[in-house]
């Protein structure tokens, strides 16, 4: 089955305590992306890779990483998290690295730093 | 700079009734649209893109879209809400220039009543 993979769906943490969220597609797509999803504000995109070895900055980057070692994942790093990063993350993935085409997401993953 | 508003956080329908979800977006070139549904904990699904062909789009689950660029509005419509059309909706824009860095409004949560 098609899909994309988030891990893990739950998590709650303490300040300053490194963690990862990882992310995984089948679908040999080209482009992912991450993405923090907080009320009343939608979707906002932390950073995304148009191919392997190759990511950039998003919309809101600030303490967050990431690494495209292959193409089919894409972690989200947080090396020190702090409260304000208390959100739900979505991994989304689409085919063509330029798209615009349709984005895949997985479940989301939803993280509590306290 | 892209921006996406859809008018109304939450909005309330009975069973049967006609679902209309507004969105206006503001975007320098001519624009790609979609809508997303998210249901509840869950990812988000592509509903329905516009990418500069036909101005009525028409979707999965009945829903269709209609671009206006005069009014530069692109609202979501379906003629008779069912009770699993209960999620929240989410409109987001790009461009040729911008590719797959979608840029998403804050998100509607449609509640349907018996």
């Amino acid at each position: 089955e098609a899909q994309v993979t988030q891990n893990p769906r739950y998590l709650i943490t303490v300040t300053g305590k490194k963690l990862t969220v990882t992310c995984s597609q089948n679908m040999n797509h080209e482009y992912m992306s991450w993405y923090r999803q907080d009320p009343g504000l939608g979707l906002r995109q932390i950073y995304y890779s148009m191919n392997v070895e190759v990511t950039d900055k998003g919309d809101v980057p600030e303490g967050y990483k990431v690494s495209r070692k292959e193409k089919r994942n894409f972690p989200l790093i947080l090396e020190s998290p702090s409260p304000n990063q208390t959100s739900l993350y979505f991994c989304a993935s689409s085919l063509r690295a330029r798209g615009p085409g349709e984005l895949f997401f997985g479940e989301g993953s939803r993280l509590t730093v306290l | 700079a892209q921006s996406v508003t859809q008018l109304g956080s939450h909005v309330s329908v009975s069973e049967g009734a006609l679902v209309l979800l507004r969105c206006n977006y503001s975007s320098s070139v001519p624009p790609y649209l979609f809508w997303y549904v998210q249901y509840p904990n869950q990812g988000l699904q592509l509903l329905l893109k516009y990418t500069s062909a036909a101005t009525l789009v028409k979707g999965i689950n009945g829903f269709e879209a209609e671009f206006k660029k005069s009014e530069t509005s692109f609202h979501l419509t379906k003629p008779s809400a069912h009770m699993s059309d209960a999620a929240e909706y989410f409109c987001a824009v790009t461009d040729t220039n911008a590719g797959n860095m979608l840029t998403f409004g804050g998100g509607t949560r449609l509640m349907v009543k018996p």
